[in-house]
This record gives structure tokens, sequence and C-alpha cells, in this order.
């Protein structure tokens, strides 16, 4: 089975301080996905990546870069984070042409 | 711009009942598309795909797909409790690198 992780399932931060949000894949897909997910909102494509070094921009970028070194490792950041960043964040993979498999998600509460 | 809809609901059915969820989408050029579930606080589950037209059956689940009327239907036969959840629907084109267009989800509650 396809496994994905993410570094943590809560976080609490403050408003301002940088966030490292990780994601692991153990499926050697080439696409993996940041979203994050908000009541009444749906999921929302942050940033996406379908090579190692190589990212795309999805539809809520401001406020949040990536980085992939590693085939199987996909990082968000949030370089200054807000109160309006509260948010469950979703990291997805998946081998190009087929459907996504999703971590279970960190909860993150920005004060 | 791509968009992939679906009623928010909740549908409501009696246990054992067929549930059919819906979803209709405007790109003409998509190819493939997703079904996830989705239980409270839990992340998405990929449960079915179709990429052509007509039936796709997977124990008691149905995808339909009917691209003529961009329209994409997921039916769950003997519905049970367990399968109160939020379903979401996604489509794109196939090959590639495409990104997946998801729809808001549609809340299903079985009831006993």
């Amino acid at each position: 089975d396809v496994k994905v992780t993410q570094s943590s399932r809560y976080l609490v931060k403050r408003t301002g301080e940088k966030v490292f949000l990780e994601c692991v894949q153990d499926m050697d897909h080439e696409n993996m996905f940041w979203y994050r997910q908000d009541p009444g909102l749906g999921l929302r494509l942050i940033y996406f990546s379908y090579d190692v070094k190589m990212k795309e921009k999805g539809d809520i970028p401001e406020g949040y870069s990536v980085s992939r070194e590693k085939k199987e490792r996909f990082s968000l950041i949030l370089e200054s984070a807000s109160t309006n960043q509260t948010s469950m964040y979703l990291c997805a993979s998946r081998r190009t042409g087929d459907g996504q498999f999703f971590g279970p998600g960190t909860r993150l509460t920005v004060l | 711009q791509k968009e992939v809809e679906q009623n928010s609901g909740p549908l409501s059915v009696p246990e054992g009942a067929i549930a059919s969820l819906n979803c209709t989408y405007s790109d003409r050029g998509s190819q493939s598309f997703f079904w996830y579930r989705q239980y409270s606080g839990k992340s998405p589950e990929l449960i079915m795909f179709i990429y052509s037209n007509g039936d796709k059956e997977d124990g008691r689940f149905t995808a339909q797909l009917n691209k003529a009327s961009q329209y994409v239907s997921l039916l769950i036969r003997d519905s049970q409790p367990s399968d109160s959840a939020t379903y979401l629907c996604a489509g794109g084109q196939s090959g590639g690198s495409y990104i997946p267009t998801f729809g808001r989800g549609t809340s299903l509650i079985v009831h006993p």
C-alpha cells in the first residue's frame, strides 16, 4: 500500500514564526501536492511538484514556499505564519495519470 | 476556469438503500475522474476512478461517466452507516502532469 506520512498531526505556532511541514511518500511517485482544506472552501491547491527540484504554483501560493530536494520528500514552508493560515494541511502524491494518495493531514493553529 | 460541481448536501438515505452522488465538470478535455471518501477529521481516501464512458463497478460502488453530458456519478448500493462521509469528485486531463480539479464534496448520511 502507498504510504504518505506528514511530520505532525497537530501544530501550534505563533504569528510571525517560520513553519516547516514535511511530507514523505514511499511509492516513488513523481507528483506531489500540498493542499489546505477549510470548511466550506474545499481543497485548495497551494503548490505542486512533478519532479525533484521542480515546483508549480497552485491556486493560493501567497505566503508559502516549497522544497523538493529528494523524490520522496516535499516540504511546505510558511515564511511568516499568520492567523489566516490556520487550517488543515494535506499532502498528496500520485504516479502520473493516477489518483492521489493523501497523508493524514496536519492541523495547524497560528496564534 | 475548470470547475467541478457537486451538491453539498447533506444527502440522507436509509440503511440498505442506494445512494447516488453526482458531479458535473466544465472542462471538456477532462479524461480521468476520481472519487474520494473523506470521514470527518480524516484525509481523503481514493475509492474509485473511471476513464471511459459507461459504468465501472467495484464491490458496492459503481462509478458512471457520461462525457457527452459532462457528468460523473457514484452509486453506493446497500448503503451502510459506515458509508456516512463526504465524497469528493475530481477530474483532469489524462497523462502528463495534469493538476486535478476537485469539487467541494457531497455529505452523505446513512441512517439506520
